[in-house]
């Protein structure tokens, strides 16, 4: 059974530090992996999808990183703004499931 | 392009009522998930749908259930609510089953039961 996990639980920052969240996996045999930000009381929404044959995905001050052998993922944000306070969820799509198997997430204060 | 669309955005409900819970996934996309979050175990599967079928179905009682219709839209409904089962329930959609597209996720229903 995949199990996700993500470290730190919680994470502050004074704005405009560069930080990485991690995300590591129990069964490497994945499609891919998904990370998704949350804000306080609303949905998930999409920040980078790496398939399996990937390294990693860029957009814009977001990079992450996968390491299928060891199971793990990193999320590198660059030059951190108080608009980045949210919860960080990764999730991996196993191969021959249709479901994803997400982490508890990491909640992320940005300090102004 | 619409996103996900769940309605409704919240609702309070007693314990042994039932619930049903809509979700409209973005124009074209044929595979619609549900999830339950809750701050305790997170977000957990609770069933895909695919061409008004359901093809896959986590650990949950069979108090929980879902259908999809022709044009891809979805319903999930509890029966026999328990205190429990309050929680954010996220419908997620993307384009085709196989697991290696990108899914989009609503808002989400927030139901409370008292």
């Amino acid at each position: 059974k995949q199990e996700v996990t993500q470290i730190p639980a919680a994470l502050s920052v004074p704005e405009g530090e560069n930080l990485v969240l991690n995300c590591s996996f129990t069964d490497s045999a994945i499609y891919n992996l998904q990370w998704f930000r949350q804000d306080p009381g609303k949905g998930l929404t999409s920040l980078l999808l790496i398939q399996s044959s990937q390294r990693e995905q860029t957009s814009g001050r977001l990079n992450a990183s996968l390491d299928k052998s060891s199971g793990r993922s990193t999320l590198y944000i660059a030059a951190s703004q108080p608009g980045d306070s949210a919860t960080y969820l990764c999730a991996v799509g196993g191969a021959g499931s249709y479901q994803l198997t997400f982490g508890k997430g990491t909640k992320l204060s940005v300090i102004p | 392009k619409a996103g996900v669309t769940q309605t409704p955005r919240y609702l309070i409900k007693t314990r042994g009522q039932q619930v049903t819970l809509s979700c409209s996934p973005i124009s074209g996309h044929r595979s619609v998930s549900w999830y339950q979050q809750t701050p305790g175990q997170g977000l957990q599967f609770l069933f895909e749908y695919f061409s008004e079928t359901q093809r896959n179905k986590g650990n949950f009682p069979g108090r929980f259930s879902g259908r999809q219709f022709s044009n891809s839209r979805s319903e999930m409904n509890v029966s026999t609510l328990e205190l429990g089962d309050s929680a954010l329930y996220l419908c997620a959609s993307r384009y085709d089953r196989v697991n290696t597209g990108e899914l989009f996720f609503g808002e989400g229903s927030r139901l409370t039961v008292l």
